[in-house]
């Protein structure tokens, strides 16, 4: 099963709020969990990412909390700016020489001034 | 770090005819590179895999002689949309990897 599923499909958080995005997947194979955001027009940039060995990483106002028991990961994106309004989509990846992506369906963030 | 550039960012053509979107790597050598599909608020969908010196890879119900791709060198692929319909409208991305990244997208309006 190559699917990842993506929740929730839109978010409005106010201003230095914590927003959460959280996704799951079913093949056990997947050992690499990009997040990315995307601005209308524009192709995904790489937030952060992280691998199935660590359950946590921190860059900045972004965390991903990795579950892998549970085969969950989430995106925490703590103060919460209007600037981080934008589509955000995790992805997971097989091993492999090129690494293809397996997108969620995208969280539709709205941060309120 | 490694830039991938995509070309045009907007296109607008009609319908019956071929439009062809390239994908650059700048500063390094690409076997593999993607393309992608994404309609309004959707994920972005794999339509094909591009191997330099060989055929692509397509994903199940994408037309391979719709949309063709060639990967002549390194350092380019292209994706040629044949014979445009107005529901091949949408906005189509190329990627040469996760270490790389994704190109700037290109929007493609058939009228």
């Amino acid at each position: 099963q190559q699917q990842v599923k993506q929740s929730p499909q839109s978010l409005i958080v106010q201003k230095g709020g914590i927003s959460i995005i959280n996704c799951a997947y079913e093949n056990t194979a997947f050992d690499y969990f990009p997040w990315y955001q995307q601005f209308p027009g524009k192709g995904p940039a790489l937030l952060i990412a992280i691998r199935p060995d660590v359950s946590e990483k921190k860059e900045g106002r972004f965390t991903i909390s990795f579950n892998k028991s549970a085969k969950q990961f989430s995106l925490h994106i703590m103060d919460s700016q209007p600037g981080d309004s934008a589509t955000y989509f995790c992805a997971a990846s097989l091993s492999g020489s090129a690494r293809q992506l397996t997108f969620g369906s995208g969280t539709q963030l709205t941060v309120l001034p | 770090g490694a830039v991938v550039s995509q070309h045009p960012s907007r296109v607008i053509c009609k319908s019956g005819t071929s439009v062809k979107i390239e994908c650059r790597s700048l500063d390094f050598q690409a076997t593999t590179m993607f393309w992608y599909r994404q309609f309004p608020k959707q994920s972005l969908m794999l339509m094909a895999t591009s191997n330099e010196g060989s055929k692509a890879t397509y994903e199940q119900g994408v037309e391979k002689d719709k949309f063709l791709i060639n990967h002549a060198s390194l350092t380019l692929s292209t994706l040629t949309v044949t014979s445009a319909h107005p529901e091949d409208s949408s906005f189509y991305i190329c990627s040469a990897g996760y270490r790389v990244g994704f190109g700037q997208g290109t929007r493609l309006t058939v009228v």
